[in-house]
Formats: structure tokens, sequence, C-alpha cells
């Protein structure tokens, strides 16, 4: 049973472009996180969702930051027109349900670096 | 108040010794913990869970739940310098009962 896998491992984007990062959970999971980690700290919260639903989207940025889990295919998190503040480590997590207890497991990751 | 807080370290313990790594949590309601361990450029792995209070062993590893006093921890006995890293702590909390995790605390074990 394969992990969570994300895509593209190191992401390289100049200033203005736009980046897709991919996440696709372990089988039999329909909740995916995002969590962006800046050199040097702690995981920060930005999407959970659900299959075809955003269920908690309190720490994406209002502006350029958007995310989707369609009912086939991976969970995407789009940043339009990035910015140096952009470069992170961004990380999701999946889970088999939504409910309180449930193990989530960790993909290895994209590194978004914007030049 | 921060949701789950940690202290950020570094925590520093020989080889051979025993590391206490502590946590404590701010929702009341949450039920459920976790400990997630993150070498340097890795992603974070999962290594233990607690549901209820007391103490769960697993090896080396013993977690601690304290509802009451709304505290976690995780002691890792006879530390290698294998095990230096960063330790998350997290707990599920909020409106929308999502995972939350707090800044980790830096693990360093001297041989």
């Amino acid at each position: 049973n394969a992990g969570v896998m994300q895509n593209p491992r190191h992401l390289v984007r100049r200033r203005g472009q736009e980046a897709r990062l991919r996440c696709s959970p372990m089988k039999g999971h329909s909740h995916v996180y995002w969590y962006r980690q800046l050199p040097e700290e702690g995981l920060k919260f930005m999407v959970y969702l659900q299959k075809e639903n955003i269920i908690d989207e309190s720490g994406m940025p209002k502006e350029r930051f958007s995310a989707e889990f369609p009912k086939e295919g991976p969970s995407i998190l789009r940043i339009q027109q990035v910015v140096r503040g952009d470069s992170a480590a961004y990380f999701c997590a999946s889970s088999p349900i939504g409910t309180e207890g449930t193990e989530a497991f960790f993909g290895q990751g994209t590194r978004l670096t914007v030049v | 108040q921060k949701e789950v807080e940690q202290n950020s370290g570094p925590l520093s313990v020989p080889e051979g010794a025993i590391a206490s790594l502590n946590c404590t949590y701010s929702d009341r309601g949450s039920q459920s913990f976790f400990w997630y361990r993150q070498y340097s450029g890795k992603s974070p792995e999962l290594i233990m869970s607690i549901y209820s209070n007391g103490d769960k062993e697993d090896g080396r590893f013993t977690a601690q739940l304290n509802k009451a006093s709304q505290y976690v921890s995780l002691l890792i006995r006879d530390s290698q310098p294998s095990d230096s890293a960063t330790y998350l702590c997290a707990g599920y909390g909020g409106a929308t009962n999502k995972l939350i995790f707090g800044t980790g605390t830096l693990l360093a074990v001297q041989p």
C-alpha cells in the first residue's frame, strides 16, 4: 500500500509564476491536510479538505492561494503569482476519516523555491 | 493562547539518558494526541498515538496523557544519537476538529 505521494519533490518558480503542488493520499483516505513549514519553524496549518469539500481553510492566505480535492485525482494546492516569501516546504497529510483520534500520515513534501 | 504548545528547545541529553519532551494544549475537548518525529530536511513521521489518560509504552518510547492538566509528554529511554530530531506534538481541536501541531522541540542526543 503506497504511502502519501507528493509531487514534485522540488519546484523552482520565478516571481509571478504559478505553483501547483499535488498530493495523492493513501489508498482509502478521504481527508487531506496541507501544512507549510519555513526553515527552523513548525508546521503551520493551511487547509483541511475532504473529497469535493473544503472543511477548514482558516490557515490559507486570503489571496493567491487555493486548494481543491476533487472526487477523482490528487489534492492540489495552487499558489498564483508566487513571491519570494512563498519559498517553503509544503507538506500534505492524509487520514481515512475526519473524526477525533484518526491517525494522519505525511507525504515527503514539496520544497518550493521562488527565485 | 496557542492551541498546542511546546518548548522549542533545543533539549540536549547525553547518550543513554532519558529525554523528556512536553506539550500542553488548550482545547479541553481534545481526546487524542500524537507525537511525530521529524529529521532535518525530512517529513514528519508518526511515532506514538495516545487516546486515554495514563501511559502508553512502545519500545523505548512512552507517551503520557493527563487530561485534567491538559498535558502530554513523550519519554525516550536510553536515548541514542539517532533520536536527534525535532519532535512534534499534535492534537485535534478547533471548531472543525482539525489536526493541529505544536512548534516542535529539537532534541540533541550527545554521544
